[in-house]
């Protein structure tokens, strides 16, 4: 049981705009505390995808964007392409100084 | 650009101790600016954090893991290694370690390494 909770799948076609929500607590997200989102391809480790809410690091394509409102966050990714096939996590902070996980959404592109 | 390596047994006898490090090149883990975690996947499953440490010896872990959790670091070889004591096959997994940033993030991640535990 995860402490964030997300969609274990989500799906669209190419081209499309998907959303992904990660919804926490008043100890985690809803206290402030910054949401980071993870792709990891198949295999591979994850990588940061976007970092203190809506950050991008270096390389990361300007079609992925988070938002955050409250104790909940969102990953949305417009433009879908079949190289965004991944499994996505959120990730934040717990005001008992623990690093909190989603349990991860597996996008599958059409 | 900083890369890390985990290093380890990749098979451990249930009840004994799971041993691994973090190499870290291209950084120092005596940097103030980051913390040096742990992060682990069981096989078709999610990230489940471990710990973290900073370089001045300071912990910090998963509440769910810390009667058996040790996390060291060792500046002289720029490492940091994790201990977990009396594994079960409930801890096989791939074992990754991050350098995370001040906002919590992991922005820069080892391969993984996959321990089993099994006799």
């Amino acid at each position: 049981q995860s402490v964030l909770t997300q969609p274990p799948s989500v799906s669209g076609a190419p081209g499309q705009r998907v959303t992904i929500s990660c919804t926490g607590s008043s100890s985690n997200i809803g206290a402030g505390y910054d949401v980071h989102w993870y792709q990891q391809l198949p295999g591979t480790a994850p990588k940061l995808l976007l970092s203190g809410d809506n950050n991008r690091p270096s390389g990361v394509p300007d079609r992925f964007s988070g938002s955050k409102s409250g104790a909940s966050a969102s990953l949305a990714i417009t433009g879908l392409q079949t190289d965004d096939e991944a499994d996505y996590y959120c990730q934040s902070f717990d005001g008992s100084l623990s690093v909190v996980f989603g349990g991860g959404t597996k996008l599958t592109v059409l | 650009q900083v890369q890390l390596q985990e290093s380890g047994p990749g098979l451990v006898k249930p009840s004994q101790t799971l041993s691994l490090t973090c190499s870290v090149s291209g950084g120092s883990v005596s940097s103030g600016n980051y913390y040096w975690n742990w992060i682990r996947q069981p096989p078709g499953k999610g990230l489940e954090w471990i710990g973290y440490i900073y370089y001045n010896g300071n912990t910090y872990y998963n509440p769910s893991l810390k009667t058996r959790l040790t996390i060291s670091v060792d500046t002289s070889k720029n490492q940091f290694s994790l201990q977990l004591n009396s594994v079960t096959a409930a801890d096989t997994a791939v074992y990754y370690c991050t350098r995370v940033r001040g906002d919590s993030s992991s922005g820069d991640w080892g391969q993984g390494t996959l321990v089993t535990v099994s006799s």
